[in-house]
């Protein structure tokens, strides 16, 4: 089966970093999506990671590990419009479905 | 690009009732379209897979004659919800992709509260 743990939730500081969390175990891997939602609102395409290593891409970053089935999302500079729900999603092998972690409340606080 | 609209946004209907929800990929073939449901403070939980032209794939525990999907064309979904009860109040959120690609883009999702 799929299996995606990530924190519940989060507080960081206006202008911090903040790294949020995700270990997957799946049957098979072709790619971890990291996708961000604000209340109310459809999830937003932040990253995609197939490949170990970093990835940057402006203030957010994400990093893989497939041997420890682990990654990570990174944000800069954090601002209050930062405040949102960020989404760990993992593809199993022989799918194009996404299995959704339960998201990773962050707020910003001044 | 890659943009993907749903209608309605909002609906409200009585217990009892059936609600039609459209998923349109607005400038892309969508060869792949996903139904999730969302609950409060909660993931998104997949419903079911469509690939055009063909019956769609329901996750377990889904039932696939409350939750009608029908992907006539490559660019629209349909998500009825058939005898609507208040326990199905829910974010309905699609999502559409195309070709091998492993992204999903999402449309804007749609709020149905069942009273």
């Amino acid at each position: 089966g799929q299996n995606i743990d990530q924190p519940t939730e989060m507080t960081a500081t206006e202008g911090a970093i903040v790294q949020i969390n995700c270990t997957y175990q799946t049957s098979g891997f072709n790619g971890l999506f990291w996708y961000q939602q604000h209340a109310g609102e459809a999830p937003t395409f932040l990253s995609y990671n197939v490949l170990d290593g970093l990835e940057e891409k402006g203030r957010f970053s994400s990093f893989l590990s497939r041997s420890k089935g682990y990654s990570y999302l990174l944000l800069k500079e954090l601002q209050m419009k930062d405040s949102a729900s960020y989404l760990c999603a993992a593809v199993g092998a022989g799918s194009y479905q996404l299995t959704f972690g339960k998201g990773t409340k962050l707020s910003v606080i001044p | 690009g890659a943009v993907v609209s749903q209608h309605p946004s909002r609906v409200i209907c009585k217990s009892g009732t059936s609600v039609k929800i459209e998923c349109r990929s607005l400038d892309f073939q969508a060869t792949t379209m996903f139904w999730y449901r969302q609950f409060p403070k909660q993931s998104l939980m997949l419903m079911a897979t469509s690939n055009e032209g063909s019956k769609a794939t329901y996750e377990q525990g889904v039932e696939k004659d409350k939750f009608l999907i029908n992907h006539a064309s490559l660019t629209l979904s349909t998500l009825t919800v058939t005898s609507a009860h208040p326990e199905d109040s829910s974010f309905y959120i699609c999502s559409a992709k195309t070709g091998s690609s492993y992204e999903q883009y999402f449309g804007p999702g749609t709020r149905l509260t069942v009273t």
